[in-house]
């Protein structure tokens, strides 16, 4: 079955701190998404990449093809960071047809 | 302000009932996608339409159809509703078929009763 892991579930910071979220999935893949959740409930999408490392703003994420895995980091860490970050990866061919890590519910405080 | 519009945003019915959401995608995105995230499956895609046809399926119930018109504008309709139905049903945009990065919607949170 081709799954998605997320670690950690939850994660508690402290303004300033630098924040690494992982995401290992177990096949190969044409494409990962990281996306963003507030409370409020919208969903934003942060990144999509396929090899290497993308930056924006405090906002890095890396994956690496042969280990299946893949990390979101936030520098300097801010209370607004506050959300649920989600990996979401495209097997092969399959479109925009993606599958879901569980989350990982970020709160940062002052 | 991610440009797809999604209504209603909040929807209380009762068992059995059938609703309707509605998305509108971004200006210029011909594909559109439905997801629904429930407390206990997390996120889930249920289908996506590309330009008016249907494009791939995933874990979309009989109970559930879809369509996109020709405006590109899609509903999801969902009937013979069930309790476990009681999730946030998000639409997302993209302007092609498998690439780039989507535009999600607000949401269409539904209560079911």
């Amino acid at each position: 079955k081709n799954e998605v892991e997320q670690s950690p579930q939850n994660l508690t910071a402290q303004e300033g701190e630098f924040i690494t979220i992982n995401c290992s999935y177990s096949v190969g893949i044409s494409a990962l998404h990281w996306l963003q959740q507030h409370p409020g409930g919208g969903i934003v999408s942060l990144f999509m990449l396929s090899s290497g490392k993308k930056k924006h703003g405090r906002l890095i994420a890396t994956i690496n093809i042969q280990e299946k895995h893949s990390s979101l980091h936030i520098t300097a860490s801010h209370p607004r960071d506050s959300a649920v970050y989600i990996c979401a990866v495209r097997w092969g061919n399959a479109g925009n047809m993606l599958t879901f890590g569980g989350g990982t519910r970020l709160m940062v405080k002052p | 302000d991610s440009g797809v519009t999604q209504t209603p945003k909040h929807l209380i019915t009762a068992t059995g009932q059938r609703v309707t959401l509605r998305c509108s995608p971004r200006s210029g995105d011909l594909s559109v996608y439905w997801y629904q995230q429930s407390l206990d499956q997390g996120l889930q895609f249920l289908i996506q339409y590309y330009n008016g046809e249907e494009r791939a399926k995933g874990n979309i119930l009989e109970r559930f159809s879809a369509q996109q018109f020709p405006d590109l504008h899609s509903e999801l309709n969902l009937s013979s509703l069930e309790l476990g139905d009681s999730a946030l049903y998000f639409c997302a945009s993209s302007p092609g078929t498998a690439t780039g990065e989507l535009f999600f919607g607000e949401g269409s949170r539904l209560t079911v009763l």
